[in-house]
């Protein structure tokens, strides 16, 4: 079973449409979360942190429930600008990030 | 943000042959750096942990004597891939860590191997 869990997606969406995005770990001992982006043959991005309260960037949003193990992220009215490739990444203690495979959005005009 | 670059961008080299990757941080010290590998489609995979001045820890299945990882300094870390083949073509991205900031990692752009 992988560590970090994501639809591949794609997604294909309308601009101006929301979307959402799940993810699941499965390392229990996980302290940190965050949202990254990877546009095509480019490096991950820091898109946001992900905090137990939930927390907000704009149009972004993102949650986590520790209790089980999911973290998710919302998208309010998509850009064409967002179509990318959004990973899920953990982080226990000082361990290196661990990514998931990321879920693709494709946003259409 | 932090500075992270990675030399050279992009590599093509024939099978047999090794290449050096070069990692290195421009506006702080990385007591910490990551080397990790993407393959198309696929998620990025850490190969290896290196720590300033000591031997670099290998993940399981990466073997360490073809991918060699020298952390010398605060602000460089090199990946050599020794006697590459055609299934080491990968997107090879480094990310570091500093003192600081031991819970923020920050990436390099990432160097394209294509082994013919």
């Amino acid at each position: 079973r992988k560590e970090v869990e994501q639809d591949p997606g794609p997604f294909n969406v309308p601009e101006g449409a929301t979307v959402a995005f799940n993810c699941t770990y499965s390392n229990s001992a996980s302290q940190s979360f965050f949202w990254y982006r990877q546009d095509c043959r480019k490096e991950p991005k820091l898109l946001m942190s992900v905090y137990s309260s939930g927390n907000e960037d704009g149009r972004f949003t993102a949650q986590l429930n520790r209790a089980s193990q999911y973290i998710s992220l919302l998208i309010r009215d998509s850009k064409l600008s967002d179509s990318a490739t959004y990973l899920c990444v953990v982080k226990a203690g000082r361990r290196a990030l661990t990514f998931g495979s990321g879920t693709r959005l494709q946003v259409q005009p | 943000g932090a500075v992270v670059s990675q030399h050279p961008s992009r590599v093509i080299c024939k099978s047999g042959t090794s290449v050096k990757i070069e990692c290195r941080s421009l506006d702080f010290q990385a007591t910490t750096m990551f080397w990790y590998r993407q393959f198309p489609k696929q998620s990025l995979m850490l190969m290896a942990t290196s720590n300033e001045g000591s031997k670099a820890t290998y993940e399981q299945g990466v073997e360490k004597d073809k991918f060699l990882i020298n952390h010398a300094s605060l602000t460089l870390s090199t990946l050599t891939v020794t006697s590459a083949h055609p299934e080491d073509s990968s997107f090879y991205i480094c990310s570091a860590a500093g003192l600081e900031s031991s819970y923020e990692q920050y990436f390099g752009p990432g160097t394209r191997l294509t082994v013919t």
